[in-house]
């Protein structure tokens, strides 16, 4: 079991909104910024989204993170074929001194 | 920018050894915490190790601790992870992630995948 919780899909048709929640507890999204990776099949993770809602230098503004307490969400919006891939959240764990994930979301595009 | 690149992925029986390596290029590498990551064929990532800079701390997930052991050559811009006591659970693709702290895991590795089994 993964210390935060995702869920395992999620879909959307192209140009539609979707929405990913992780959900954590008080040593770690309650207190620590949130991160999110992007993983296509085949590939290394790719971080998304860094301190809950910032981008990195060439992830497009579709993209965007939130959170509130000890919940996270990332939103895409004007889904693309090319968004389809697993979605990981991540946070530091302040009790367990770890790095912890979540399980994973894969988003399909119908 | 900058690349990382694993080696030393392999079969390997149980409870055998294994030494992974990770080369940093196009950074200053010892001025960065570095991460070790992996992921079970098929399954999500799971965080291994972290090491700072200086190579003075160390952190573990529970699965590995007291099996596993991280450790880097600042003068050779190398991470490495030290196997022991393997067993099947421990099969999966490691990665090696640069680490910005607040600003997250930045640059990953291709991935070396390590395969236990008789």
């Amino acid at each position: 079991q993964s210390v935060l919780t995702q869920p395992p899909s999620a879909s959307g048709t192209p140009g539609q909104r979707v929405t990913i929640s992780c959900s954590g507890g008080d040593s770690n999204i309650g207190i620590n910024y949130v991160y999110w990776y992007q993983q296509v099949p085949g590939a290394a993770p790719k971080l998304l989204i860094r301190a809950t809602k910032q981008r990195p230098s060439g992830v497009p503004d579709r993209f965007s993170g939130s959170s509130v307490g000890t919940s996270a969400s990332l939103a895409i919006s004007g889904l693309r074929s090319e968004d389809e891939a697993d979605y990981y959240c991540a946070s530091w764990d302040v009790n367990l001194e770890a790095w912890v994930f979540g399980g994973g979301t894969k988003l399909t595009v119908l | 920018e900058g690349r990382l690149v694993e080696s030393g992925g392999g079969l390997v029986q149980p409870g055998g050894s294994l030494r992974l390596s990770c080369e940093g290029s196009g950074f200053t590498f010892d001025t960065y915490d570095m991460n070790w990551v992996r992921q079970a064929p098929g399954k999500g990532l799971e965080w291994i190790s972290l090491i700072r800079g200086p190579g003075n701390r160390v952190y573990y997930g529970d699965s590995v601790k007291g099996r596993f052991t991280i450790s880097r050559d600042n003068a050779r811009n190398s991470l490495y992870l030290y196997m022991n006591s393997l067993t099947a659970d421990d099969t999966a693709t490691y990665y090696c992630a640069r680490d910005l702290r607040s600003d997250g895991l930045d640059l990953w590795g291709q991935g070396s995948l390590v395969t236990v089994s008789s």
